[in-house]
């Protein structure tokens, strides 16, 4: 069975482009994340979604971040225009329904954003 | 809001020999889940080791155990018998049903040839 799938590994880029990034959950999962993190530190919540509805999204800089999961599969996080401090890994995890207490999240191998 | 708190930024450990990494965190709930994840370079956030706060009896999975003093809001990650391939960032994470995982800041680990 596939794992969570991201893409690009690696986005390089001048602050003021936009980007965005993809990620494939595992097949079946309801509930998809997007986290940040930031070098040195453990990952922060972005985004959380069950299926297509984005349930918290109390952490995303709306400014400036944008997603999306339109047919509750897969999903795209942009960012534009992109800042200097926006360098970071983004990573996503999928899980089953988050409210089970006995679901456990699965994280992609992340994009590594590096703005210049 | 929840906290976690891992005071150890670096840890090191001779291969074979057994390490400890401490993790506290602060919650006035009674019922949570508590997470150890490996993160080596490929950058892939791996599940070791989880513990519901409901269970007294400490999780063990192989050579990983923890130390869960609930009263104390203490989870420790102990390596039993550490290999090269341990080598890599550990977060501690906690959890509420329902709700999303917060994670300490981490620790790195490093395994002596």
């Amino acid at each position: 069975e596939a794992g969570v799938v991201q893409s690009p590994r690696y986005k390089i880029i001048e602050k003021k482009q936009p980007v965005a990034f993809w990620c494939n959950p595992i097949s079946g999962h309801n509930t998809l994340y997007w986290y940040r993190q930031n070098l040195g530190q453990g990952p922060e919540l972005l985004i959380r979604y069950e299926n297509e509805e984005a349930v918290d999204d109390s952490q995303l800089p709306k400014d400036r971040f944008s997603a999306e999961r339109l047919k509750g599969v897969d999903s795209t996080l942009k960012i534009q225009p992109a800042e200097l401090g926006d360098s970071a890994v983004y990573l996503c995890a999928s899980s089953g329904w988050s409210g089970s207490a006995n679901n456990e999240q699965f994280f992609g191998p992340g994009t590594r954003l590096t703005v210049l | 809001a929840q906290t976690v708190t891992q005071s150890q930024p670096e840890m090191s450990v001779q291969e074979a020999e057994t390490v400890t990494l401490s993790c506290t965190y602060d919650t006035s709930e009674s019922d949570y889940y508590l997470f150890w994840y490996k993160q080596p370079p490929s950058r892939q956030m791996i599940l070791v080791i989880r513990q519901e706060a409901y269970k007294q009896q400490n999780a063990t999975e192989n050579r990983f155990s923890v130390n869960f003093q609930k009263a104390a809001k203490s989870f420790s990650l102990k390596i039993s018998d550490s290999q090269l391939g341990d080598a890599a960032m550990y977060f501690c994470a906690y959890r509420e049903a329902g709700n999303m995982l917060t994670f300490g800041g981490g620790t790195r680990l490093m395994v002596k040839p």
